[in-house]
């Protein structure tokens, strides 16, 4: 049962290189998320999705786009990377909208821009 | 000022001993709080959920809500080394699709 699967681990990028992170989760769920995790700052939402086809803005989405194209799936991409988007981003997943339901995370996705 | 207000540590206790973390907050419409378990390099995983004022157990650990005072605790009681990790506290008005998040505090269970 992989549950949630974020794919790469790590990545180093240059300033103004472009890249995508993929979650797939294998629950069926509904709703999915990407946060990003920095020290002292805690979990930040970027965007999520309450469904296939829909994708909407959290806490720091300038920046990332993302898309749902397939339920089971969750796209997030820099278009021109820069130092600040340094990060650990974690994908999650939740049956229901996170408010009250369970959010299930991916390990996480290391990037470093240079 | 943090919507949610935690407390990062670091946090280092002898094996054995009782554990409190602690988080506040500012927004009355909160009425869904969770806290999360974040081993080193992995994701959080749920640990309790409560709805709304009051306590739960689960084994060796307990959630307290006090909505008067927007305060909500976690205490691990007979701390073991297995529970040295970063722990999340999380909370939702349950209209929003989302949680708000504390910054995390870091606790070593010293054997």
């Amino acid at each position: 049962n992989a549950g949630v699967t974020q794919t790469p681990k790590f990545r180093v990028l240059k300033t103004g290189q472009s890249m995508t992170l993929l979650c797939a989760q294998d629950m069926n769920h509904e709703y999915m998320y990407w946060y990003r995790q920095d020290p002292g700052m805690g979990l930040r939402l970027i965007h999520y999705s309450v469904g296939e086809g829909t994708t909407a803005k959290g806490e720091v989405p300038d920046g990332y786009n993302v898309s749902r194209l397939k339920k089971q799936n969750f796209l997030l991409g820099l278009e021109s990377a820069a130092p600040s988007q340094t990060s650990v981003y974690f994908c999650a997943s939740s049956f229901g909208g996170g408010g009250n339901g369970e959010l299930f995370f991916g390990e996480g996705s290391r990037l470093t821009v240079l | 000022q943090k919507e949610v207000e935690q407390d990062p540590g670091p946090l280092s206790v002898p094996e054995g001993a009782i554990v409190s973390l602690n988080c506040t907050y500012s927004n009355s419409a909160f009425q869904y709080f969770m806290w999360y378990r974040q081993y080193s390099r992995k994701g959080p995983e749920l640990l309790m959920y409560t709805y709304s004022s009051g306590n739960k157990e689960d084994g060796r650990f307990t959630a307290q809500v006090d909505k008067s005072s927007k305060y909500i605790s976690l205490f691990i009681r007979d701390s073991q080394p297995s529970d040295s990790a970063t722990y999340l506290c999380a909370m939702s008005d349950g209209s929003a699709r989302q949680l708000t998040f504390g910054s995390g505090t870091q606790l070593t269970v010293l054997p």
